[in-house]
């Protein structure tokens, strides 16, 4: 069993729609990232959290420690949200361990 | 624009050539690290440097040498490369590291562009 899951791995949505995705683990983390990778590479940090959610314009991203699960949302999908995510942890031990992805697409 | 900037951004080169990757911060952070992503894998950590003291070397090919002169620069210097390492190699950059044992205080890290690397 991966230290990290991704669901799904790949995701087309409508323009407008509310969009979930989700990030299960095994290990003992100290925080997780979501990131964002756009065509051609580059990736910005979306959140980092050690607990409960937080918010950054359309999108929300929530953690249970306990249940060992994050979700990143985002509101009214534009095609512009289009690219693939992944979640990061950043283990007890230090060592970062990335998820595989999520790829979204979103139509117009 | 993150404050990280990577060149070249594309490079293709030989078995038997030498190149090196440079990674310029302007943010002012402390940490600093290479990552690798070859098509349909997760990314993969390959050296963190933290006061340009390198902390982790996660079982990297003698290939690639990392550098990191100072807190704005690291570099990663390749030599006799595979087709294999043909991949998107990424730098990051964080105001600090996570210290084991002094609770759990992190940081986000920002990244590069990336470098597309090609090898013939």
């Amino acid at each position: 069993k991966n230290e990290v899951e991704q669901s799904p791995q790949n995701l087309t949505a409508q323009e407008g729609e509310f969009i979930t995705i989700n990030c299960s683990y095994s290990v003992g983390i100290s925080a997780l990232h979501w990131l964002q990778q756009h065509p051609g590479g580059g990736i910005v940090s979306l959140f980092m959290l050690s607990s409960g959610k937080k918010k950054h314009g359309r999108l929300i991203a929530t953690i249970n420690i306990q249940e060992k699960h994050s979700s990143l949302h985002i509101t009214a999908s534009h095609p512009r949200d289009s690219a693939v995510y992944i979640c990061a942890l950043k283990t007890s031990y230090d060592k970062v361990i990335f998820g595989p992805g999520t790829s979204l697409s979103v139509i117009p | 624009e993150t404050g990280v900037t990577q060149t070249p951004r594309h490079l293709v080169m030989g078995m038997t050539n030498k190149k090196s990757l440079k990674c310029e911060q302007h943010l002012g952070h402390n940490a600093m690290y290479w990552y690798k992503q070859s098509a349909k894998k997760p990314l993969e950590l390959m050296f963190v440097y933290s006061l340009e003291e390198r902390v982790e070397n996660n079982s990297v090919p003698s290939r690639f040498s990392p550098e990191c002169p100072n807190s704005s620069h690291l570099f990663l210097h390749l030599h006799t490369l595979q087709p294999e390492d043909s991949a998107l190699y990424l730098c990051a950059s964080s105001q600090d590291l996570a210290i084991q044992g002094r609770g759990t205080r992190t940081s986000t890290q920002y990244f590069g562009p990336g470098t597309r690397l090609t090898v013939l």
